[in-house]
């Protein structure tokens, strides 16, 4: 069964680096999104992307945020220096087109790690 | 906006009985889709099942239901015959109808199945 994938699966940096995370998405989906979840606290939207541009982002997603999908597989999400509350799990998700493929299929996540 | 709520961070049930899980959500919209996620202690968000809100008839998957109640804006869990395996945190989650939009999801309820 088609599945999306996330890597790394683990990522410690330091403050002010920054960390690009990486998902594949399924391969006939045409509908990204990145989640975040801060440990012990909901999942919350950061941003969709489709047609190669965003079409809707939260209040979390501000400038030291960006999104890319560098190639037909690839979707990244960028974050330029790293805070220390940046620290969470990151998941990407993916969805189908069209009546009855509205369901967005969650990756294994990256656990990002600020120090 | 659409809020969804969890009234039950913790439950706990015995191997093989029955235990629902509670799920209110907010919304002006009519069409939408409500989902529950399950987050073992691995992370991953795991789909569990979904609901059309245009359908009347609850959803069901293998041991896993849902009661439904539009009017009243409630969409709760039933883990039948629960197993070990089932312990982790359940999320319910709300969606907009149609592609690309993002997802709302409650604070989550830890569940914990004992032998």
């Amino acid at each position: 069964e088609p599945e999306v994938t996330q890597t790394p699966s683990h990522q410690v940096t330091q403050m002010g680096q920054e960390v690009i995370l990486r998902c594949v998405p399924i391969s006939n989906h045409l509908y990204f999104y990145w989640y975040r979840q801060i440990l012990g606290q909901k999942v919350e939207f950061l941003v969709s992307f489709y047609n190669n541009e965003i079409s809707e982002k939260s209040e979390i997603f501000d400038d030291q945020f960006s999104v890319e999908r560098p190639d037909g597989s690839n979707f990244t999400l960028k974050i330029r220096s790293t805070k220390l509350e940046d620290s969470a799990m990151y998941f990407c998700a993916s969805e189908g087109v069209g009546t009855g493929q509205e369901t967005q299929y969650f990756g294994p996540g990256t656990r990002l790690l600020v120090l | 906006a659409q809020t969804v709520t969890q009234s039950q961070p913790e439950m706990s049930v015995q191997e093989a009985e029955t235990v629902t899980l509670s799920c209110t959500y907010d919304t002006s919209e009519s069409n939408y889709y409500l989902f529950w996620y399950k987050q073992p202690p691995s992370r991953q968000m795991i789909l569990v099942i979904r609901q059309e809100a245009y359908k009347q008839q609850n959803a069901t998957e293998n041991r896993f239901s849902v009661n439904f109640q539009k009017a009243a804006k409630s969409f709760s869990l039933k883990i039948s015959d629960s197993q070990l395996g089932d312990t982790a945190m359940y999320f319910c989650a709300f969606m907009k109808h149609h592609n690309n939009n993002d997802m709302r999801f409650g604070a989550g309820t830890r569940l914990t199945v004992k032998p």
